[in-house]
């Protein structure tokens, strides 16, 4: 089955501090991967993607998405966090069995403290 | 530019009750979505629809229907409300059926069954 893993629940780093919020996934054929990120009482906002090509994706707000295909992961890189980063964080993959749907980690609250 | 829209935003129901949770998109997406979110589980994709006049079950279905009723609108049904039903709904939207988009999605709906 396909899946997405994120294995904190939560992460807490200090402004002005690199920042990852880590993701892995199993699915079969080449993934289509995505990080969302949802502010309070907000719906979810996309961040970025990967299709294919180089490895570091770059999308908004400065976070980048390190894509490491022998660890099956997919981690969300910012160099210099933010207090306005402190969100909740989901890592996505496009399903590839031909549904095209959109399969969710559990989510990863970020907090990032003054 | 409105999006994704869902109306209501907030709703109360007492378990029996019925209602219709609707979501509207004004982007001319072919592809839409109902997902729930609760702590700790992620988003969970209870219906979507590839395409104008499909539909189809995604992971929790029970308990939902759901209609497609035109290109711009997906609905979402709940015959028989239930306390387990309690959760923030979110419709979303993408363009095409390949694999490379990402979804749009709506603000939510905060549904409380008692």
């Amino acid at each position: 089955a396909q899946s997405v893993a994120q294995p904190e629940d939560q992460v807490n780093v200090a402004e002005g501090n690199p920042l990852t919020v880590k993701c892995t996934y199993s699915v079969s054929g080449n993934p289509y991967l995505f990080w969302y990120v949802q502010y309070p009482n907000r719906g979810l906002q996309f961040l970025l993607k990967y299709i294919t090509g180089d490895n570091l994706v770059k999308g908004s707000y400065g976070f980048e998405a390190e894509f490491n295909k022998s660890q099956t992961s997919f981690h969300l890189k910012k160099p210099s966090a933010l207090v306005s980063d402190s969100a909740l964080y989901f890592c996505a993959v496009r399903d590839t069995s031909g549904t095209y749907k959109y399969i969710f980690g559990t989510g990863t609250r970020l907090k990032v403290l003054a | 530019n409105a999006g994704v829209t869902q109306t209501p935003k907030f709703q109360v129901l007492k378990t029996g009750q019925s209602m219709t949770l609707q979501c509207a998109q004004d982007m001319n997406h072919n592809s839409m979505y109902w997902y729930r979110q609760d702590p700790g589980m992620g988003l969970r994709l209870i219906y979507y629809s590839a395409s104008e006049g499909t539909t189809d079950k995604g992971e929790v279905p029970n308990g939902y229907n759901v209609s497609r009723l035109n290109k711009r609108e997906f609905s979402l049904r709940l015959e028989s409300a239930a306390p387990s039903q309690t959760s923030v709904y979110f419709c979303a939207s993408n363009t095409l059926q390949g694999r490379n988009t990402e979804a749009f999605f709506g603000q939510g709906t905060r549904l409380t069954v008692v």
